[in-house]
This record gives structure tokens, sequence and C-alpha cells, in this order.
């Protein structure tokens, strides 16, 4: 049973960094791209970015190009997302999901919050 | 602005069919398959239709998808009080080099 778990959301100041990890089980982690999916409140769905099984390949957002950094440790079944630079619009729930075109698993979710 | 234009809401009564469109372009559903998502207040969106219109395991029959060109259709038969979600579509972009997303679609079981 495919299981995403999000950790290392919380409240930020606007400027500030915020790493967040999600761990993998259920599924051979190192077969499949990741990606990160943001949803801001009371929104729709925004494609954060992707990284390739082996890490070779990443992919974002223009909304997020140059101030975050997807990673993963394929030893660990783990995926990171570093957010630096962040503002009052990066504020959403992050999931982290399987794939990197419109997923078929998802985390639940955990909340960001960019505020003074 | 969502690249994949939904209506913002839709309803029906128990027991009833209701459609749910998706309308995109040749860059995205013109030429990639289309998901479609179900999310309860609060939780994280589950997949109920993939590859335009395949069922994941659970996901009762009375939920349908097709395609046709750049739009999309949901639709859910013998409607449930239960049923009663946010509806997102998505695909492929193309363009973007990465998956796009409807704006979603309020569904309310009268």
């Amino acid at each position: 049973q495919v299981h995403l778990v999000e950790s290392g959301g919380g409240v930020v100041r606007p400027g500030g960094s915020l790493r967040l990890s999600c761990a993998a089980s259920g599924f051979t982690f190192s077969d499949y791209y990741m990606s990160w999916i943001r949803q801001a409140p009371g929104k729709g769905l925004e494609w954060v970015g992707y990284i390739s099984k082996s890490s070779a390949s990443k992919s974002y957002a223009d909304s997020v190009k140059g101030r975050f950094t997807l990673s993963r440790d394929n030893a660990d079944n783990s995926l990171y997302l570093q957010m630096d630079n962040l503002s009052v619009a990066d504020t959403a729930i992050y999931y982290c999901t399987r794939g990197s075109g419109p997923p078929d698993y998802w985390g639940q979710g955990t909340l960001v919050a960019v505020s003074s | 602005q969502s690249v994949l234009t939904q209506p913002p809401s839709a309803s029906g009564t128990p027991g009833q069919t209701v459609t749910i469109s998706c309308s995109g372009s040749s860059s995205n559903i013109g030429s990639n398959a289309l998901n479609w998502y179900q999310q309860f207040p609060g939780t994280a969106p589950k997949l109920v239709i993939y590859n335009d219109a395949r069922r994941p395991s659970g996901v009762p029959d009375r939920f349908s998808g097709s395609k046709s060109g750049t739009s999309a259709s949901l639709a859910i038969s013998g409607l449930r009080s239960e049923d009663e979600a946010d509806y997102y579509c998505a695909a492929w972009d193309d363009i973007v080099s990465g998956p796009v997303f409807g704006g979603g679609t309020k569904l309310t079981v009268l």
C-alpha cells in the first residue's frame, strides 16, 4: 500500500526558508519520479516541480524557479523540497506525489504559512 | 487562472447523473492522458479516473470519464450524498513540461 507522509511545514516570515520532507513506503521509491504539488487556501492545485528517479533531471514551475530545490535520497526513500526566499504567495498546503505527471498517489499534505 | 477550464460549480439530486466538463488545448488534453481527482474538505485529492476513462481499483463504476479532442468530461451516475466534493481535472502539458490542473468544480448534492 503506497504511503506518502510529508513533514516540515510551519509558519515562516517573508524572505525565510523552510525544508519539507516526504517519507515514502509501499512501493519501490527509486523506480519513480516524484513531485510536489501545492494548494493555496481555498484555491486550486498547482504543480511545483518534479525530480527524476536518479535526481539527474529536475523541473520547476516558473513561480518557484530559482527559489525552490528538489532533492531525494533513494536509500532512505525520502523526497525533499528546499524553499528559499519565501513570499506570502507561497502559502499553501504542499503535497508530495508520485510521478512526474498528474499523480496517482498523494500524501496528506503539510501546511506552509508565510506571514509577517 | 488555471490552464484547464472547469465550471466552478455543479449540482444534482440523489440518483441523478451529473457531468463535469474540462476544457484545454492541443498541448495538454489534446495530446496527453487526463486524470480526475475527488477532494473532500481538509483532505488530499484522490484519483477517481486516469488515462481519460480508466477507474482505479475501489472507485465505483458510477464514475466514468470521456475525452474528445481538447475537452473531457467526468460523469457521476446514481448520485449519492457522499459524492459531494470538489473535482479537479489534470493533464500533462507539453509547453509547461509539467502537469496542469483545472480550477476545480464544487459538486453539491441537493
